[in-house]
């Protein structure tokens, strides 16, 4: 069965620290997403990936950096952590250009204190 | 300003009674328009897609109708199941570039026996 995997599934950090959110794909897709979730807000994209080392701004970006070394992995930066950030991140990914075959991690609830 | 608006953030209905779900855009370049679903402790799947060059699109129990006059569209769900118990989110996007998702805030449909 093919996945998403975010490597934790509760974060509790404290403001100022740096935090990294790593998700890996094992499905060899081109295009890696971070989605921020909160209530009444949605899904709202923060960085996209089409390419290894390659990387877009999303819809929110500011406060976020993503790094991309490797095809299977993309890891979501926060450069200095603030209670704003407080929310559930979601990776996703997808083959190719279509709109189809994006799959989901399970998310990461991170609380920023 | 969000692009797609799900105004209802909730909604409670009978099983075996007709589920409608209902979600707005504003920009009058998508021509693409999807619906997921999220149950809790899971990334969203996805449930159903429609083109701009249709008005209907149906999948089981699952039927989605858009009006781009209107810049609306719904999704139908009969006859509804506990197990629909979910938050569902519509998205739409402009084919072409990156295909990116925008998301609506989502709506919780409770079915209740």
């Amino acid at each position: 069965d093919v996945k998403v995997t975010q490597s934790s599934r509760y974060l509790v950090k404290r403001t100022g620290e740096k935090v990294f959110l790593e998700c890996v794909q094992d499905m060899d897709h081109e295009n890696m997403f971070w989605y921020r979730q909160d209530p009444g807000l949605g899904l709202r994209l923060i960085y996209f990936s089409y390419d290894v080392k390659m990387k877009e701004k999303g819809d929110i970006p500011e406060g976020y950096s993503v790094s991309r070394e490797k095809k299977e992995r993309f890891s979501l930066i926060l450069e200095s952590a603030s209670t704003n950030q407080t929310s559930m991140y979601l990776c996703a990914s997808r083959p190719g250009q279509g709109f189809y075959g994006y799959t989901f991690g399970s998310g990461t609830r991170l609380t920023v204190v | 300003d969000q692009q797609v608006k799900q105004n209802s953030p909730s909604l409670s209905v009978q099983e075996g009674r007709i589920s409608i779900l209902n979600c707005d855009y504003t920009n009058s370049m998508f021509d693409y328009f999807l619906w997921y679903k999220k149950y809790p402790a899971e990334g969203p799947t996805f449930l159903i897609s429609i083109s701009s060059i249709k008005d209907k699109n149906e999948d089981g129990r699952f039927t989605v109708f858009l009006n781009k006059s209107a810049k609306h569209l719904s999704l139908h769900i009969v006859p509804s199941q506990p197990g629909d118990s979910a938050v569902y989110f519509c998205a739409a996007a402009v084919s072409g570039g990156y295909n990116k998702l925008i998301f609506g805030a989502g709506t919780r449909l409770a079915v209740h026996p």
